[in-house]
């Protein structure tokens, strides 16, 4: 079984605070996704990574950054929280599969209040 | 601009019923489209995919249709139960080469006893 995982379930943080979100998968996949994901606004790609050291960014990547020194960790970076980065925050990972990625594997979620 | 609707927010169904799950998309050529499953407080949890070239693909009580004229995917789940409720997401990659995935918004699901 895939297994993805994340730093924390919940996160409480202050205005201004440099906040780190870490993921983990098990399964040496190749690409990395980091997700908000708010009602009514549904799943927004932040940043992914196909490979070490390489990413993009997604529809929404303003105030975050992300790290891919090794091949089954992806961090998120928010370099100075602001409360409009309140949300939950999901990574997932999959495999690259005769040239394109299939199916996304997701952690359980990183719920972050930002005061 | 590359759009992806799922036509109902929620849907509420009596237990035993089909419930079919729509969703539409506006400029894209996906060359697959997925389903995924979401629990309160959980992350989505992969379903099904089919292929541009697949018209129907199913999976015990799953049944999904991919119709490309129509840019249409259909999501059932036949003999629903009440372990059924939860918001299901289609989502579509954003066309050849891409390692994007773009998610519709989901549809809440409610199996009534």
């Amino acid at each position: 079984d895939v297994k993805v995982t994340q730093s924390s379930r919940y996160l409480v943080k202050r205005t201004g605070e440099k906040v780190f979100l870490e993921c983990v998968q098990d399964m040496d996949h190749e690409n990395m996704f980091w997700y908000r994901q708010d009602p009514g606004l549904g799943l927004r790609l932040i940043y992914f990574s196909y490979d070490v050291k390489m990413k993009e960014k997604g529809d929404i990547p303003e105030g975050y950054s992300v790290s891919r020194e090794k091949k089954e960790r992806f961090s998120l970076i928010l370099e100075s929280a602001s409360t409009n980065q309140t949300s939950m925050y999901l990574c997932a990972s999959s495999s690259l599969g005769q040239g394109r990625f299939y199916e996304q594997y997701f952690g359980p979620g990183t719920r972050l209040t930002v005061t | 601009s590359q759009k992806i609707e799922q036509n109902s927010e929620a849907l509420n169904i009596q237990e035993g019923k089909t419930a079919t799950l729509t969703c539409n998309y506006t400029n894209y050529s996906p060359a697959y489209l997925q389903w995924y499953r979401q629990d309160p407080g959980r992350g989505p949890v992969f379903l099904l995919l089919i292929r541009e070239n697949e018209k129907e693909k199913r999976k015990e009580r799953l049944k999904v249709t991919f119709d490309t004229t129509l840019k249409q995917s259909l999501f059932h789940i036949t003999a629903s139960q009440p372990a059924d409720s939860a918001t299901y997401l289609c989502a579509l990659d954003s066309g050849a080469g891409s390692y994007q995935l773009t998610f519709g918004k989901g549809t809440k699901l409610s199996v009534i006893p």
